[in-house]
């Protein structure tokens, strides 16, 4: 059971827009930044979004990310086939010194 | 560019000790800014974040395996490593190494290493 709730699935046309969202409280989202990883099959992750909305440099502005009260949502527009791939979203938590947590992840499926 | 690989045993028996360093290269551990840390992905599951240590040594551990885990830092060999005692086959995942930014005002894993398949299993 991860301490951040996203949905276990997403799916998409090409072109179509779609949202992932990511459930916390207080100790995390609601306290500090959130961040997003794409994970492609077989792959490590990697960095799409920090700091809430801020995109790495080299991420297409296709993706973004946004934050209000406890919940976080990452929006991808124009949606690609390459797009297909696990999210996750991630934080940290000041509750029981827990440190830094992830979310379960949504597994994106381009149809 | 800097890069990370992580090396270790990829088969532990249960109640022994995993052993697993991560090797930086193309910069130096010890430039600070940035701290090393350790997360895993059990298969088929999501990332669990183990802890870090920057290059002082100073570290800081996920409470849920807090009991078990050891991470040090050898910055002559530009190194870090991830010790985890008493295993089970909960821990078989693949672990990554990772490079974690922290200012002020915001953090992120940067740079990840491919990651390192652990299976326990007698």
């Amino acid at each position: 059971q991860s301490v951040l709730t996203q949905p276990p699935s997403a799916s998409g046309t090409p072109g179509q827009r779609v949202t992932i969202s990511c459930s916390g409280s207080s100790s995390n989202i609601g306290s500090n930044t959130v961040n997003w990883y794409q994970q492609l099959p077989g792959t490590a992750p990697k960095l799409l979004i920090y700091s809430n909305n801020q995109r790495p440099s080299g991420v297409p502005d296709r993706f973004s990310g946004s934050k209000s009260g406890t919940s976080a949502s990452l929006a991808i527009s124009g949606l690609q086939s390459e797009d297909e791939a696990d999210y996750y979203c991630a934080a940290w938590d000041d509750s029981l010194n827990r440190g830094v947590v992830f979310g379960g992840g949504t597994k994106l499926t381009v149809l | 560019q800097v890069q990370l690989q992580e090396s270790g045993p990829g088969l532990v028996k249960p109640s022994q000790t995993l052993s697993l360093t991560c090797t930086v290269s193309g910069g130096s551990i010890s430039s600070g800014g940035y701290y090393w840390s350790w997360i895993r992905q059990h298969p088929g599951k999501g990332l669990e974040w183990i802890g870090y240590i920057y290059y002082s040594g100073s570290t800081y551990y996920n409470p849920s395996l807090k009991s078990r885990v050891t991470i040090s830092v050898d910055t002559s060999k530009n190194q870090f490593s991830l010790k985890l005692s008493s295993v089970t086959a909960a821990d078989t995942a693949v672990y990554y190494c990772a490079r974690w930014v922290v200012t002020a005002t915001y953090w992120y894993f940067d740079l990840w290493g491919r990651g390192t398949l652990v299976t326990v299993s007698s």
